[in-house]
């Protein structure tokens, strides 16, 4: 079964600085990936998502990430932390091409930004 | 379209009772996806369907929860006799068929079981 881990349920940055939020992934078939983010007391917005077409993929609000297999990781970047990036970060998973896939979530990443 | 559309926002109940959650997925999507959420915590798996088809339930849901899809089209969850621990957001989310496309979320049911 498929399944992602989050390492770091917090993370904290200043203004400006790199943004970095760490997804590695499970799966015994090449995965799709998934970042959602999610303001208080609202859904899930999806930031990006990697479907075996380009390894670097570019997101909403200047996100990206980089899926490396050799890693099994799916890494989530921004270049400079804007005060509106607060959130909670989610970094999902599901298997392609299956009648039976469901799309997994890892537990978050709270990002908070110093002025 | 506007999207996925979640009813009621917030649910104020008293234990023992049963409620029901509705979930109007985006009209050309198939597949809905059920899911419950506590503070602190990602969006934890409660069942899917494709079309009207439940594919799947998971195990970590109790007998007291039970969805429904008549049509294909919008979707219940039902709790009977709530607990405490129940306590939690229950996001719906819909998406064409395939992993390949992302699922899109509602603004979530807010329960509180006092």
């Amino acid at each position: 079964a498929q399944s992602v881990t989050q390492l770091g349920s917090h993370v904290s940055v200043s203004e400006g600085a790199l943004v970095l939020l760490r997804c590695n992934y499970s799966s015994s078939v090449p995965p799709y990936l998934f970042w959602y983010v999610q303001y208080p007391n609202q859904g899930l917005q999806l930031l990006l998502k990697y479907t075996s077409a380009a390894t670097l993929v570019k997101g909403i609000n200047g996100f990206e990430a980089e899926f490396k297999k050799s890693e099994t990781s799916f890494h989530l970047t921004k270049p400079s932390a804007h005060m509106s990036d607060a959130a909670e970060y989610f970094c999902a998973v599901s298997v392609p091409r299956s009648s039976a896939s469901k799309i997994i979530f890892g537990s978050g990443t709270r990002l908070s930004i110093r002025p | 379209d506007t999207g996925v559309s979640q009813d009621p926002r917030h649910k104020i109940t008293k234990r023992g009772q049963n409620v029901t959650f509705r979930c109007d997925p985006i009209s050309e999507h198939n597949r809905l996806y059920w899911y419950r959420q506590t503070l602190g915590q990602g969006p934890e798996f409660l069942t899917y369907f494709q079309n009207e088809a439940q594919l799947e339930k998971s195990r970590l849901l109790s007998d007291r929860f039970s969805a429904e899809r008549p049509k294909g089209s919008f979707s219940t969850l039902e709790i009977q006799r709530t607990e405490q621990g129940d306590s939690a957001m229950y996001l719906c989310a819909s998406s064409l068929a395939e992993g390949r496309t992302e699922a899109f979320f509602g603004q979530g049911t807010r329960l509180t079981v006092v």
